[in-house]
C-alpha cells in the first residue's frame, strides 16, 4: 500500500506570494491533518478534513486555509506569505481521525 | 496549552545502551502516541496507547501509560546507531486534534 505523498517537497518563494501544497492520504483513510513544523515552535497542527469538511482547526490565521476533494486528497494554501512561514509543513492521514496518524516527508517551504 | 512535554531535551548514550525518553501532558487524553522522526523528515509512528492501557511493547520499544500522572514513558532497549532521531509524543483529546512535544533528540553513539 503506498504511503502519504506530499508535492511539491521542496518549494523557494517570496514575501507576498501565495503557494499551494497537495497531500494525498493512504488509500481508504478520509481523515487529512495539516502541521507546520519550525526549530522555534516545534510541531503544530493546523487544521483536519474528513470527508471533505474541515473538522478542526488550530490557531493560525486565516491566510492558513485547505480544502479535500472526493478522492481525500487535500490542498492547502497560505497567502501573503510572511518570512515566519517558512518551515516543514507535514501532512498525515489515518482513517477515522482517532487513530494512527501516517505522516507523508513534508513539503520544505522557504520564504525569501 | 495541552501541548505534550517530552523530557529530557537531548540524551546521547552508547550502542546497546537503554534509552528512556519522558512525556508529560496536561489534560485528559484519549490516546497518546509516540512518533520518530530523522532528521527534518516526516515522522513515523511507533506506538498508539489508549488511556485505559498501561503498557504496550512493539520490539524493542516499550511505552507506558500513567494517567494520574498524565505522564508516559518510551524505552527503547538495546539502542542502535540507526535510532539516532528525534522522538515525539502526540496527545488527543479532542477528536483527531493532536498536540506534538518539542521532542527529544536522542543520539546513540556506535
Amino acid at each position: 500500500k503506498a504511503g502519504v505523498t506530499q508535492t511539491p517537497r521542496y518549494l523557494i518563494k517570496t514575501r507576498g506570494q501565495q503557494v499551494t501544497l497537495s497531500c494525498s492520504p493512504i488509500s481508504g483513510h478520509r481523515s487529512v491533518s495539516w502541521y507546520q513544523q519550525t526549530p522555534g515552535q516545534g510541531l503544530q497542527f493546523l487544521f483536519e478534513y474528513f470527508s471533505e469538511t474541515q473538522r478542526n482547526k488550530g490557531n493560525f490565521p486565516g491566510r492558513f486555509s485547505g480544502r479535500q476533494f472526493s478522492n481525500s486528497r487535500s490542498e492547502m494554501n497560505v497567502s501573503t506569505l510572511e518570512l515566519g512561514d517558512s518551515a516543514l509543513y507535514l501532512c498525515a492521514s489515518s482513517r477515522s481521525g482517532t487513530d494512527t496518524q501516517y505522516f507523508g516527508p513534508g513539503t520544505r517551504l522557504t520564504v525569501l | 496549552s495541552q501541548q505534550g512535554e517530552e523530557d529530557p531535551q537531548a540524551l546521547s548514550i552508547q550502542e546497546g545502551e537503554n534509552a528512556t525518553m519522558n512525556c508529560s501532558y496536561k489534560t485528559s487524553i484519549n490516546n497518546l502516541q509516540w512518533y520518530r522522526q530523522n532528521s527534518g523528515r516526516g515522522l513515523v509512528h511507533l506506538i498508539l496507547i489508549r488511556s485505559n492501557e498501561r503498557e504496550k511493547h512493539s520490539g524493542r520499544l516499550r511505552v507506558t501509560l500513567d494517567t494520574s500522572k498524565k505522564s508516559s514513558s518510551l524505552l527503547i532497549t538495546a539502542s542502535r546507531a540507526a535510532d539516532t532521531a528525534s522522538y515525539f509524543c502526540a496527545t488527543d483529546n479532542n477528536f483527531n486534534k493532536f498536540y506534538f512535544g518539542s521532542g527529544t533528540k536522542l543520539n546513540v553513539k556506535p
